[in-house]
């Protein structure tokens, strides 16, 4: 199976800080990732498709690259409705894994 | 408006069965892959299950730790996903996911709302 592990765990940001939560698998994935976030009680949501793609109608201060093993999300100018929980999921192989989420509280 | 909505779930003793449903509208649902995502209680997301589409001969995948137990099915005619959970674990407890596969966007583009699994004696 491949893992995807995420850091930070947890990451404390102002409104308006650039923030960067990076995914590392554990083979190539080629760009085989997408990025979700989700907020309590909600189911989550897409922000990224093939590691660099940004999903219709997300804002653009989400962007994310990478490719192979090492993938990342950034928000360029943190925002209040960004403060949530962001998991990378691959899919380049059965079974598909997310990583374990970055949760991104105020500071 | 593209939406999932899923039923179905409950609170089971260990042991015990459910079926989930899915219902899509706003899609051509026969078209895609289905996926089923759960999210046990304070924790993150694991994938469950995969449908493939017609094209694909409606083949599955399961992550191991419910094959043998779990049925993925479909009915395109209903434009309904299922989940049939049999065997059920006090760590299957989880609210479930339905989620439609975009293959060439390579995500799941499309989520319901969850419905809830309680496996509890």
């Amino acid at each position: 199976d491949i893992q995807m592990t995420q850091s930070p765990s947890t990451l404390s940001a102002f409104v308006g800080d650039r923030v960067t939560i990076t995914c590392r698998a554990s083979q190539s994935i080629s760009s085989w990732l997408a990025w979700y976030q989700q907020k309590p009680g909600k189911a989550p949501k897409l922000l990224i498709y093939k590691a660099s793609s940004l999903e219709s109608g997300v804002p653009s201060r989400f962007s994310g690259s990478g490719s192979g093993t090492e993938f990342t999300l950034t928000i360029s100018s943190l925002q209040p409705d960004d403060y949530a929980t962001y998991y990378c999921q691959q899919h380049n192989s059965y079974p598909l894994t997310f990583g374990g989420g970055t949760k991104v509280e105020l500071k | 408006e593209v939406q999932l909505v899923e039923s179905g779930g409950g609170l089971v003793q260990p042991g015990g069965s459910l079926r989930l449903s899915c219902a899509a509208s706003g899609f051509t649902f026969s078209d895609y892959y289905m996926d089923w995502v759960r999210q046990a209680p304070g924790k993150g997301l694991e994938w469950v299950a995969r449908s493939r589409n017609k094209v694909n001969s409606y083949t599955t995948e399961y992550a191991a730790s419910v094959k043998g137990r779990f049925t993925i099915s479909r009915d395109d005619s209903k434009n309904s996903l299922h989940l049939q959970v049999n065997s059920l674990k006090t760590e299957d407890t989880a609210v479930y996911y339905c989620a439609r596969y975009n293959a060439a966007a390579g995500s799941g583009d499309v989520w319901g709302q969850g419905t809830t699994i309680t496996v509890s004696s």
